[in-house]
Parts: C-alpha cells; structure tokens; sequence
C-alpha cells in the first residue's frame, strides 16, 4: 500500500515561497499521477494540481502562474513550489494519489500544516 | 469552472438514523463524482467513487447515486464513527469539491 508524507517549513513570509516535499513508499512513482490538495483553516479542499509520467503536469487556473510541481524518481519524492505567498495560502497541503479512470483521489499523506505570516 | 454545492452545509442526527447528503455540479459531470469523509485533524478518506461505487474496506452502510448534475450519499444507519464532515469532488472537468456537510450528534 503506498504511503505518502509531506515535509516541509511551517512558517513562509508573504511573498516568498512556499516548498514541500511528499516521500513516497510502497509503490512505484512511475506508476500514478500524484496530486496537492489544500484545505485553509477551518475550510474547504482545494486541487492544486498533479503531475505523472514524471513530467506531465495540469495545474488548479487559479494558481497555474505560482505553482510547479515536479517528481525526484530517484528520490521518490515529489515536491510543490508556490511563489509570492500571502495569507490566503495559509493551508494544511496534503499529497494524494489521483487514481483513473474516475480520478478520484486514493491515497492521502497525513497533510503538513503552512502558515503565512511575518 | 464547475462549482459543486452541497446540502445541508450541517446536520445533526442520532445513531441509528438514516441520513442523505446531496451535492448538485453546476453542469452535467454525468458520473464523475466522487464522496470522502474527512475527521478533525485527519486527511479526507475516500468513501465512494464514480458515483455509486464502495471504495474497498468502506462499510456497505454508506452507498452513492446520482448522475447528471444530482447526487446523493447515504448513510442507512448512523453509526458513532460516522459524525465527520463529508465532500463530494468532481473529476469530469478539472477538479473541485463541495463546500462540505458537517454530520454532528444530535
């Protein structure tokens, strides 16, 4: 079964960025699309985006301009970058895999907790 | 952008009720919907995909239909694990979810 984990700094100043990690065990990189999720305090799920085939990638409109995600196959890790943060990125940021045909998201990482605050 | 709304936002129900949740698509996603079920300080937990279908390992109390822009979680007897917050997400063009329905004990 695979088992995903999010790292990463808790704290970012606006307008820098943001970055995090998601390790990955028990299965092949190679072989999903690995997505982030957000979930702002207290409020609903955002997709941010996903990527697979190690390179592939589809971003949330809304945050296409700040974000990239990329895959470190032989790390297998995954990581999200999103530049110039304010507030409003303030999230729990969880890695998950996204499973076909249906998409629909399987496995989740136990989410990471990022503020934004000076 | 296909905005999902859920309703009830909250609801409060006993052990043992039977309990619906509905999310309606702002446009046809004909059955690619999704359900989870999410408890304080833990990830979302995959209940039902493409609609009707029980993910493995979830109980056979909880069931999905719907298709078209109208869907429906059930839940056909409240058990005390069930009292969490539920999403439904759609997967027909992008990726959005419902605001979410909070299930409290009455």
């Amino acid at each position: 079964q695979v088992q995903l984990q999010e790292s990463g700094p808790g704290l970012v100043k606006p307008s820098e960025t943001l970055s995090l990690t998601c390790s990955v065990s028990g299965g092949s990189i190679s072989n999903y699309y690995w997505s982030w999720i957000r979930q702002p305090p207290g409020k609903g799920l955002e997709w941010i985006g996903y990527i697979y085939d190690s390179g592939t990638t589809k971003y949330n409109p809304s945050l296409e301009s700040r974000v990239t995600i990329s895959v470190d196959t032989s790390k297998t890790q995954l990581s999200l970058k999103l530049r110039s943060v304010t507030a409003a990125d303030t999230a729990v940021y969880y890695c998950a895999t996204l499973v076909g045909p249906t998409d629909h998201f399987d496995f989740w990482g136990q989410g990471t907790l990022v503020t934004v605050s000076s | 952008d296909i905005q999902m709304t859920q309703s009830p936002s909250s609801l409060s129900a006993s052990v043992g009720d039977r309990v619906t949740i509905t999310c309606r698509a702002s446009r046809s996603i004909s059955s690619y919907l999704n359900w989870y079920q999410q408890k304080p300080g833990k990830a979302p937990n995959l209940l039902i995909y493409a609609a009707s279908s029980l993910q493995s390992g979830v109980p056979s109390r909880f069931s999905g239909s719907g298709s078209g822009t109208d869907f429906t979680l059930t839940i056909s007897s409240l058990q005390p694990d069930d009292f969490a917050t539920y999403y439904c997400q759609q997967s027909y063009s992008s990726y959005t979810f419902g605001q979410g329905t909070k299930l409290e004990i009455k």
